[in-house]
């Protein structure tokens, strides 16, 4: 089956450090991938999005590249800021037909929280 | 424009009570979808729908039931609540040319509920 797999977390960080929340997935087919934030209390929000092999999705200040060879698509940001602390999704959606329905098929979240 | 709306925001309820969640979009989409949210456990999928008058069981579809009268709402009921559903309730929505792209959904700010 299709299946996503995120870093375990929590994860704390300084403001201005680097960072990384990996993700890897299994599918059947070529999914598209997407990374979504939680803020606290909110709902989700599309934060980036790749839907082919080697695209790279891009916002405020976060990148991740579809890398189809080693099936990930990890989430990087050069200089956290504490305003960046939530929990972060990645999914995947492929094609409806099968079991797909155009479902997305979420990681477990990663919590990220950003100190002064 | 207001996209995804969910009501209530939250709700406490007694085991064994029942209760209905609405969801409404107005974006003329003809997929719908209700997803839970654990900690540790990202989001999966309870049912969806394809369109007015159809709808289909997910993932955890146990304890819930759905309908899909009208094309902008999707109901997700809760017959006899049990402490295991105590969970943040996120639905969804997109159109076909949506899910045939590959594209993301629009999600809904949430109702949380705690069943005692």
């Amino acid at each position: 089956g299709n299946s996503v797999t995120q870093m375990e977390g929590p994860v704390t960080l300084s403001e201005e450090a680097f960072l990384t929340i990996n993700c890897t997935y299994t599918a059947t087919g070529y999914p598209s991938l997407f990374w979504y934030v939680q803020y606290p209390g909110e709902g989700l929000q599309l934060l980036l999005k790749a839907t082919k092999a080697d695209d790279k999705g891009s916002n405020k200040g976060f990148e991740a590249t579809y890398r189809k060879e080693t099936t990930s698509f990890h989430l990087e940001k050069g200089s956290v800021q504490v305003s960046d602390s939530a929990v972060y999704f990645c999914a995947l959606t492929l094609s409806p037909g099968g079991t797909s329905y155009g479902k997305l098929t979420f990681g477990q979240g990663t919590i990220l929280t950003v100190h002064p | 424009n207001a996209g995804v709306t969910q009501t209530p925001k939250f709700r406490v309820l007694k085991t064994g009570q029942s209760m209905t969640l609405l969801c409404a979009q107005d974006m003329n989409h003809e997929y719908m979808y209700w997803y839970r949210q654990d900690p540790g456990m990202g989001l999966r999928l309870i049912h969806y729908s394809v369109g007015e008058g159809t709808t289909a069981k997910g993932e955890v579809p146990d304890g819930y039931n759905v309908s899909r009268l009208k094309k902008q709402n999707f109901l997700l009921g809760l017959e006899s609540a049990a402490p295991s559903q105590t969970s943040v309730y996120f639905c969804a929505s997109s159109s076909l040319a949506g899910v045939l792209s590959k594209e993301t959904q629009y999600f809904g700010p949430g109702t949380r509920l705690l069943v005692l």
